[in-house]
């Protein structure tokens, strides 16, 4: 089935420095959800991408809607304390209801 | 505060119980999603709802756990008899249906921690 592989699995980074996350997948999706999530709630949506190429920004993040639309970047700049957390991506799988999330990538900021 | 909302947000329960878990969406919304995650890993999808109706099931849904949507606001999960590999987050998530582009767009509740003892 179709799976969607996030890199890296986790990041240590200093206060203020850029963050780059990527997304991959087997199969094309046509749509890419980025969320964050914190310790015990919910996931946040971050950005909603539906067409390839596509750049989107939500203030200090960038998302990119892979041109094959096989893949998925999120950049944070000028990181901050509060982006920890962990950064999901997700797409509807094709031909269902069902939505994939990726396998996350754990975000920790050193002040 | 019109977000999705989960209740309870911490259930425990002995091996063998029953629990049932509530989701309100935000108002509007027709579509509803469940989905189940355990430490270190991304929401798995579990059921959709479309209104009222039941149109998908994961086949991690095993025949002891149930969901409704009576009608095509509210949602509950239901687990019977469970067991310790029950233990997890279970989150509800809506999204609009409607709209440019924004259809696909979910949102998430706090979810509902489940500890079976």
């Amino acid at each position: 089935g179709q799976q969607l592989n996030q890199s890296p699995q986790s990041m240590f980074i200093q206060e203020g420095e850029d963050v780059s996350m990527n997304c991959t997948s087997s199969s094309i999706f046509n749509t890419w959800l980025w969320y964050k999530q914190e310790p015990g709630e919910g996931p946040v949506l971050l950005i909603a991408l539906y067409k390839a190429g596509e750049l989107t920004s939500n203030g200090r993040l960038t998302a990119q809607f892979g041109i094959t639309r096989k893949d998925s970047f999120l950049n944070i700049s000028a990181s901050i304390p509060s982006d920890v957390g962990i950064y999901f991506c997700a797409g509807p799988a094709a031909g269902t209801y069902k939505y994939i999330f990726g396998t996350g990538t754990r975000l920790k900021v050193l002040a | 505060d019109t977000g999705v909302s989960q209740n309870p947000r911490h259930k425990i329960t002995k091996r063998g119980q029953n629990v049932t878990f509530r989701c309100d969406p935000i108002s509007e919304h027709n579509r509803l999603y469940w989905y189940r995650q355990t430490l270190g890993q991304g929401p798995e999808f579990l059921t959709y709802f479309q209104n009222e109706a039941q149109l998908e099931k994961s086949r991690l849904l095993s025949d002891r756990f149930s969901a409704e949507r009576p009608k095509g606001s509210f949602s509950t999960l239901e687990i019977q008899r469970t067991e310790q590999g029950d233990s997890a987050m279970y989150l509800c998530a809506s999204s609009p249906g409607w709209g440019r582009g924004s259809y696909n767009e979910q949102f998430f509740g706090p979810g509902t921690r489940l500890t079976v003892l």
